[in-house]
C-alpha cells in the first residue's frame, strides 16, 4: 500500500532560519503530493501541492519539488517566522487506488522562536 | 469559493451513546471521505464513499461505524456506541471525479466522556 514518511520532530528554529522538513513516499502509480499545515486547535489547510514529477508547489514562501527519482517531496522555506509555528503533514493521493484516499505522514511540529 | 462544511464543530457525548457527525461536501463532487485524527497524532483514513456505496474502508471502520448520504447533499458518519478511544477530530473531505486533490472540512471534535 501507499505510505508517507516524514522526518521526526519536533523542529525548533529561530526566526529567519532556513527550514527543511523531509518527506519520502511509497506509492503505486502516479500520486499527487501535498503539504498540509495545522495550527493549534484548527483543521487542515492545504499549503501546497504537486501533481507530477518535477512539479514545484509553492505558497506563502514555502516550496516543495516532486522528485520521482528519490520519491521525495521535501518542504522548504528560506526564512521562517513565528507565525509559521504549526504541525506540517505530508500526504499523497493516487487515482489508481480504489478510492483515491489520502495517506498522511505522522506530522512534524515546527516551533519558531523570536 | 465552495467549501466543505461540518457540523457540529464540537460534540461531547457519554460513552455508549450514538453520535452522528454531519458533512456537506462541495456540490459537484462525487467522492466523499471521513478521516480521524486522535489528539497529537496523524490523520487516519476511515472510509470512502462513491456512487452511494462504500468503496474502501480501513481497519478502524468496524461495525460501530456507518456512513450515509441521506439526501444528496449531506454525508454523515454515525458511531453507534461510542467508546472513550473514539475521542478525536473527525474530518470530512470530498473531491470531484478525475482529480487527486481532496477538499477538507474544518473538522468535528468529538469528546467521549
Amino acid at each position: 500500500g501507499n505510505s508517507v514518511t516524514q522526518m521526526e520532530g519536533p523542529v525548533t528554529l529561530s526566526e529567519e532560519a532556513f527550514l527543511t522538513i523531509n518527506c519520502t513516499y511509497t506509492a503505486t502509480g502516479y500520486p499527487s503530493l501535498f503539504w498540509y499545515v495545522q495550527y493549534p486547535g484548527e483543521g487542515l489547510q492545504l499549503l501546497l501541492k504537486a501533481t507530477k514529477a518535477d512539479d514545484k508547489g509553492s505558497n506563502k514562501g514555502f516550496e516543495a519539488t516532486y522528485r520521482k527519482e528519490t520519491t521525495s517531496f521535501h518542504l522548504e522555506k528560506g526564512s521562517v517566522q513565528v507565525s509559521d509555528s504549526a504541525v506540517y503533514f505530508c500526504a499523497l493521493s493516487a487515482l489508481n487506488t480504489n478510492a483515491g484516499k489520502s495517506t498522511f505522514g505522522d506530522g512534524t511540529t515546527l516551533t519558531v522562536k523570536p | 469559493e465552495p467549501e466543505v462544511t461540518q457540523t457540529p464543530s464540537h460534540q461531547v457525548t457519554q460513552m455508549g451513546q450514538e453520535v452522528i457527525l454531519r458533512c456537506v461536501p462541495i456540490s459537484n463532487h462525487l467522492y466523499f471521505y471521513w478521516y480521524r485524527q486522535i489528539l497529537g497524532q496523524k490523520v487516519e483514513f476511515l472510509v470512502s464513499f462513491y456512487n452511494n456505496e462504500i468503496s474502501e474502508k480501513s481497519e478502524i471502520f468496524d461495525d460501530q461505524f456507518s456512513v450515509e448520504r441521506p439526501d444528496g447533499s449531506n454525508f454523515t458518519l454515525k458511531i453507534r456506541s461510542t467508546k472513550l478511544e473514539d475521542s478525536a477530530m473527525y474530518f470530512c473531505a470530498s473531491k470531484p471525479s478525475g482529480y487527486n486533490e481532496q477538499f477538507f472540512g474544518p473538522g468535528t471534535r468529538l469528546t467521549v466522556l
